[in-house]
């Protein structure tokens, strides 16, 4: 079955560790973006990577880093520098011309 | 700066109520507008509108474009438990592959 994996599921951090969240698509799709969600708010973009070795930075990248290195896979890094990094994440996917993302499940990371 | 906006933020109705979401926004070089239902997880598409005044409609839901007053409705006619859910809006600019997402309009069905 074709789709956007995320994992983990659920992740918890200590304060002060980077972690690395996941993000996989069989899919073919060149477009790949990952959004950070609040309670009561909506999608705020992270990174967006449009190719493969390329990326963006979205509206709150300070903290975060991402790669690029294969098409398939787009993780996220949750560095100590994101101060306030408990939140659900969601990745996303999008063939060019098309303007329909399709969604992981999401990664909900809280920070103990 | 580009800009998407629900309203309500929050609503809670009766079963079999209809209701109707706002989505208004300010994109510079508007492709597209996108509508999504949120329940738990992963967001899940609804409708794409790119043409002003043409309904999209899905059983209970629909919705309309007015790229005149930059804005969208998504109405929910006889409403059930299972409508519960984050109502999440996306504008597409026709340049370069990024989104704007609203906050969300948060549904609540009671029976």
């Amino acid at each position: 079955d074709g789709g956007i994996t995320q994992s983990p599921k659920y992740l918890f951090r200590k304060e002060g560790q980077n972690v690395t969240l996941s993000c996989e698509q069989n899919l073919n799709h060149d477009a790949m973006y990952w959004y950070r969600q609040d309670p009561g708010q909506g999608l705020r973009l992270i990174y967006y990577s449009q190719i493969v070795n390329d990326f963006q930075k979205g509206d709150i990248a300070e903290g975060y880093s991402v790669s690029r290195e294969k098409k398939e896979s787009f993780p996220l890094t949750v560095t100590s520098a994101q101060k306030n990094p408990t939140a659900f994440y969601l990745c996303a996917s999008k063939v060019p011309g098309n303007n329909e993302q399709f969604f992981g499940p999401g990664t909900r990371l809280t920070v103990l | 700066e580009d800009k998407v906006v629900q309203s309500p933020l929050s609503l809670v109705v009766h079963e079999g109520d209809t209701v109707t979401l706002n989505c208004s926004y300010e994109v510079t070089n508007f492709r597209s507008l996108l509508w999504y239902k949120q329940e738990k997880k992963a967001p899940t598409f609804l409708f794409m509108l790119t043409s002003s005044g043409i309904e999209k409609k899905s059983g209970r839901l629909s919705s309309i474009l007015d790229k005149k007053e930059l804005s969208s409705i998504l109405n929910i006619t006889a409403t059930q438990t299972g409508d519960s859910a984050i109502y999440l809006c996306a504008v597409a600019p026709n340049t370069g592959n990024q989104f704007y997402f609203g906050t969300g309009t948060s549904l609540t069905v009671i029976p």
